[in-house]
Formats: structure tokens, sequence, C-alpha cells
């Protein structure tokens, strides 16, 4: 039963475009949701959160856009750069889970130049 | 410069040799985590800490056992490891207190069981 669903394996965009990462959820518990970035040989990296009380979250280029009626969520990266090629994991946790995240399964964006 | 910290990076070992992934954070969290990331599952959880000597289970514990001795360190202990624990292996931390819910992932450890 998985409940955060990233439906796209992977992304191809130019540099400079928008890229737009999307993510699904099933459990209406989830009140706390993040992305995180994953290069090659590296751990996860923290990008990007939202409370489930907000809908919209903005940190430079990247943003994320929260519909919880729909439970779904997206990153929008503008301008995308080579260097945000990579894995971006979509998570969330739910309020008295003891911090636990429950990731999606990734999507790789390609950043093409 | 705060980080975690794990190792070995990469080991190869054998059916039912016992061994010891070490993990180490130097942020002064309470809460640490271990993950393994499988192709098309994404991260999963085997055990978490709320503080030192508190210890449960995760979606996957199977196989698995930890420590909390100290607050910086986490230990995960394949006691009779198998194939099927051949796995990309995260250690994880975060400051309890913290309202981003964020959580510091180290730098993984590739574990090829034969």
């Amino acid at each position: 039963d998985q409940q955060v669903k990233q439906n796209s394996p992977s992304l191809s965009v130019q540099e400079g475009r928008i890229s737009i990462l999307n993510c699904d959820y099933t459990n209406s518990m989830f009140d706390y949701f993040l992305w995180y970035k994953k290069y090659p040989a590296e751990g996860p990296t923290f990008l990007i959160s939202i409370s489930s009380i907000k809908d919209k979250n903005e940190d430079g280029r990247f943003t994320v856009f929260l519909n919880k009626s729909a439970k779904h969520l997206s990153l929008h990266i503008v301008p995308s750069q080579p260097g945000d090629s990579a894995v971006y994991f979509c998570a969330a946790s739910a309020r008295g889970s003891n911090y636990k995240l429950t990731f999606g399964k990734g999507t790789l964006l390609t950043v093409n130049p | 410069e705060a980080q975690v910290t794990q190792n070995p990076r990469y080991l190869i070992t054998v059916t039912g040799k016992k061994l010891t992934v070490t993990c180490s954070q130097n942020m002064n969290h309470e809460y640490m985590s271990w993950y393994r990331q499988d192709p098309g599952l994404g991260l999963r959880q085997i055990y978490y800490s709320m503080n030192v000597e508190v210890t449960d289970k995760g979606d996957v514990p199977e196989g698995y056992k930890v420590s909390r001795k100290e607050k910086r360190n986490f230990p995960l202990i394949l006691e009779s490891p198998s194939p099927n624990q051949t796995s990309l292996y995260f250690c994880a931390s975060r400051n309890r207190l913290a309202g981003s819910n964020e959580q510091f992932f180290g730098p993984g450890t590739r574990l090829t069981v034969l």
C-alpha cells in the first residue's frame, strides 16, 4: 500500500524552462510534506517543505503547491538549471507518527543545457 | 560542519556474517532513524530512536537490530545478513523541537550480501 506516489519515474526539461514534479498521497492524516533532492552517491538533502495549513511555499527558484482536496502536491523549479539534475523524493509525515517520513519512489529530473 | 556520518560507505559480505553499520551525528539531535532504499520502492524506515535508550521498529525491521547508548550514535546491526538485505542504507537525524520536520541524512552505505 503505497501512501505517497510519484507516478513519473523521470522528467527531462530544457535549461531555463520550468520543471514540475508531481506527488500524490492517500493518507489524509499527513499534515506535513517535504521534498528532498538526491545526487548519486550522496544522501538525500532537504529542499523545501509545506504544512497542510498552507497551499503554497516558496524558496528562491523552488515553489511547492499543496492541493489538499485532491491530495496532490507539486514542486516547481523556475528556471531549471543543469545542476538541478537529480532524483527528487516527495515525503510526508503525520502528526503522532513519531516523525516518520513516508517517501515516494522518486523522480529523476534531467535538465539539458 | 553539521553532519551525519556513516561507516562503511561500501560493504560486500557473505550470508550469515554479522556486521554493524555505524551512524554518528554532531548536531545534538534527539531523533535518529535508519532507512533502506531499494529500486522501485523509495526509502523505507527500518528503526528509529526518539532519544537515548529509546528505540522502536519502523516499517521493515525484520533482520535488523539497533542500539542507542549515546545521543550521537545509532548503529545498525545485522546479526545474520541475507541476500535480501542487499540495499542502500541511510541514517538520518532531526531536532525534535524543529518545526520543519526536516531530517538530515548521511551519505549512505551500499551493502551487498552474497
